[in-house]
């Protein structure tokens, strides 16, 4: 089965505010993860990823973290805006690379 | 360089035909997933597959689906004899070798009527 998994199924949070979403894994091998945004009726849209040689990576208004130690990935957006509203899925890649998904969770902007 | 193309985008089929969903990777990669999502839920893997080569095919039922990914053209998802269970979202996604970004496609939602 998978082996990642995410906490909060939905976060709700005001526009202008930032948002964090976690994530737990569960394969110490995994050495690669990806975070993907999903709006309604379409496809998993790459956000941003993260190699197991590093803790910390930026983009444009998001951040992931990564801690090896407890195994737990998070993505952080910055002054969040209603585009932002859809599920976010984490990922891994282990050494088969094959690629796992967790659950998902919502996020909702209120305006 | 257009992004990974996946057709049709809506297919309905009667229970006891077969779906084919297609799947052109982005230009240049070699490796293909496929994944099933149902409604409120994550994409569950079905199969990896490089060129003429089924990597891990953990994910597939064992009977009625199949899946290849020619030297040529587009890689195929083909579903038997389809049941009403079968309904669900078929995403593809593609990528380089190992440990690099998998874009995804927009999907085929299949319908078993």
């Amino acid at each position: 089965g998978e082996s990642v998994g995410l906490h909060l199924p939905t976060l709700s949070v005001q526009e202008g505010d930032n948002s964090i979403i976690n994530c737990a894994y569960s394969n110490s091998a995994s050495d690669y993860f990806i975070w993907y945004k999903q709006e309604s009726g379409k496809g998993p849209q790459f956000i941003i990823d993260i190699r197991s040689n590093m803790d910390k990576r930026q983009g444009q208004r998001v951040t992931v973290l990564l801690n090896k130690t407890v195994k737990h990935l998070s993505l952080q957006i910055a002054a969040t805006q209603p585009g932002d509203s859809a599920v976010y899925f984490c990922a891994e890649k282990g050494g088969n690379n094959r690629l796992a998904f967790g659950k998902g969770n919502q996020v909702v902007v209120i305006p | 360089n257009a992004g990974v193309m996946q057709n049709p985008r809506h297919l309905v089929r009667r229970r006891g035909q077969e779906a084919r969903l297609r799947c052109s990777p982005m230009k240049g990669h070699s490796h293909v997933y496929w994944y099933r999502q149902l409604p409120e839920e994550g994409l569950k893997f079905m199969v990896y597959l490089q060129k003429e080569n089924i990597i891990d095919e953990s994910g597939m039922p064992k009977e009625r689906f199949s899946a290849e990914f020619p030297k040529e053209g587009p890689s195929i998802l083909r579903i038997q004899q389809v049941v009403r269970g079968d309904s669900a979202a078929y995403f593809c996604a593609s990528s380089l070798p190992k440990n690099t970004e998998a874009f995804f496609g927009q999907g085929t939602r299949l319908t078993v009527v």
